[in-house]
């Protein structure tokens, strides 16, 4: 089975940095997504780990250990606009195509 | 590109009416997704083809839920009778097959929102 944990609510202020943790445990491993989802939108595409180390896209960051089934999202200089849900989704095996999500974490930036 | 274009965006209906959920992949995709969200339960996957072929449905509730995807640019997903535990967003998305470095990231549509009363 899988299980993909990450906490529900997290608050931080206008300009500073946030980090989101994810942890999973997959029955394989092929890769883990970060989106980002606005309220009543759809979840949009961030960022993807297959290796273990860090993905750099601009104020957005994520990093990958396998051996310890653990990701992170980093947020850098934050901005009112990233108060949105941060879901973090793992590929369990080759070959199945589909992603399994975490329950995400809500992100509330305040001024 | 128009993205995955879902139908209708809301929906409103009584208990043991039958509901049809529409879906346009994103021209090129081979995989299509169909994943239900839920405040208590996130988002989970209903299930998945390739090639207009099911690969996993597991994720379907029971059998009041159906899918189908008669040709590459379109699939439908239908429950009946409806119950008001279906409530939810239903989300389409698809994705290319991969290849090279190529990610497989999924496209979702806007979502259609589900209400059973």
């Amino acid at each position: 089975g899988q299980n993909i944990d990450q906490p529900t609510e997290m608050t931080a202020t206008e300009g500073a940095i946030v980090q989101i943790n994810c942890t999973y445990q997959t029955s394989g491993f092929n890769g883990l997504f970060w989106y980002q989802q606005h309220a009543g939108e759809a979840p949009t595409f961030l960022s993807y780990n297959v290796l273990d180390g860090l993905e750099e896209k601009g104020r957005f960051s994520s990093f990958l250990s396998r051996s310890k089934g653990y990701s992170y999202l980093l947020l850098k200089e934050l901005q009112m606009k990233d108060s949105a849900s941060y879901l973090c989704a793992v590929r369990p095996y080759t070959g199945r195509r589909a992603l399994t999500f975490g329950s995400g974490t809500r992100l509330q930036v305040q001024p | 590109d128009a993205g995955v274009i879902q139908s209708p965006r809301h929906e409103v209906t009584e208990m043991g009416q039958e509901v049809t959920l529409r879906c346009k992949p994103i021209s090129g995709h081979d995989y299509l997704f169909w994943y239900r969200q839920t405040m208590m339960r996130g988002l989970e996957l209903l299930i998945y083809f390739n090639n207009n072929v099911p690969i996993d449905d597991s994720g379907m509730p029971e059998d009041r839920f159906s899918a189908k995807m008669p040709n590459a640019s379109f699939s439908t997903l239908k429950i009946q009778p409806s119950e008001p535990r279906d409530s939810a967003v239903y989300f389409c998305a698809s994705r290319e097959n991969s290849s090279g470095t190529y990610t497989g990231e999924l496209f979702f549509g806007e979502g259609s929102r589900l209400t059973v009363l």
